[in-house]
């Protein structure tokens, strides 16, 4: 099945700019989902179709999608986005659904 | 205003069976795919299985299938994962979720969650 490989931390400081990966074979050739989880809350969507972002999620968050790797970057990082970050995409060769691992996003 | 509430979870021995239901409202229900994500403790979020708005089409994570049943009542606009043969491993927090994009399954709208403890 589908592998997405994500490194399990990133750490940031405030104002500055979190870049977190994604990787996966021939990703690039996918739509890639992006999801924000704060401790003991539900996922949110954050990025959609690789860069999409829905209404209500701040333009500091953006996303690419190229090759073997999908990106998340959340420019000029707030205490507040300390959380933990999953990609996701629909494998269409087995029609599951798969996450990455997970980062976990420290402000310092 | 979407919401989704989910309910059933519980303590259950292993090899014991358990229904989760998913209520859903503030949208047209029948026009989306509906999801069950689970997370264990301390881990990270497990897709575990997806039916189309008929309830026609269903998948199912390879570590769920045989096991597990999605399916939904269309006309309560509700949403069941029935689980049975329950295993430690099955221990998690179950959500469900709504389709936000079709053709390629995002989640725009969860549940809080409901918690399964499998244990003896």
């Amino acid at each position: 099945s589908y592998v997405l490989t994500q490194p399990p931390s990133v750490s940031v400081a405030p104002g500055k700019t979190a870049r977190i990966t994604c990787g996966g074979n021939n990703i690039g050739t996918t739509s890639v989902h992006w999801y924000q989880q704060k401790p003991g809350q539900a996922p949110v969507l954050v990025i959609y179709y690789n860069a999409d972002r829905p209404s209500g999620i701040p333009e500091r968050f953006s996303g690419s999608n190229s090759e073997n790797t999908a990106t998340l970057t959340i420019s000029r990082v707030e205490a507040g986005d300390e959380a933990d970050y999953y990609c996701q995409l629909w494998d269409s060769s087995s029609d599951h659904r798969v996450f990455g691992g997970g980062t976990k996003l420290t402000v310092l | 205003e979407v919401q989704l509430l989910e309910s059933g979870g519980g303590l259950v021995q292993p090899g014991g069976s358990l229904r989760l239901s998913c209520a859903a409202s503030g949208f047209i229900y029948t026009n989306y795919d509906m999801t069950w994500v689970r997370q264990a403790p301390g881990k990270g979020l497990e897709w575990v299985s997806v039916t189309d708005g008929g309830g026609v089409r269903t998948y199912y994570a390879d570590s769920v299938k045989g096991r597990f049943t999605i399916s939904r009542d269309n006309s309560k606009n509700t949403l069941y994962l029935q689980m049975n043969s329950l295993k430690d491993e099955d221990t998690a927090v179950y959500y469900c979720a709504k389709d936000g994009c079709s053709g390629t399954s995002c989640w725009d709208h969860w549940g809080q969650g409901t918690l399964v403890t499998v244990s003896s």
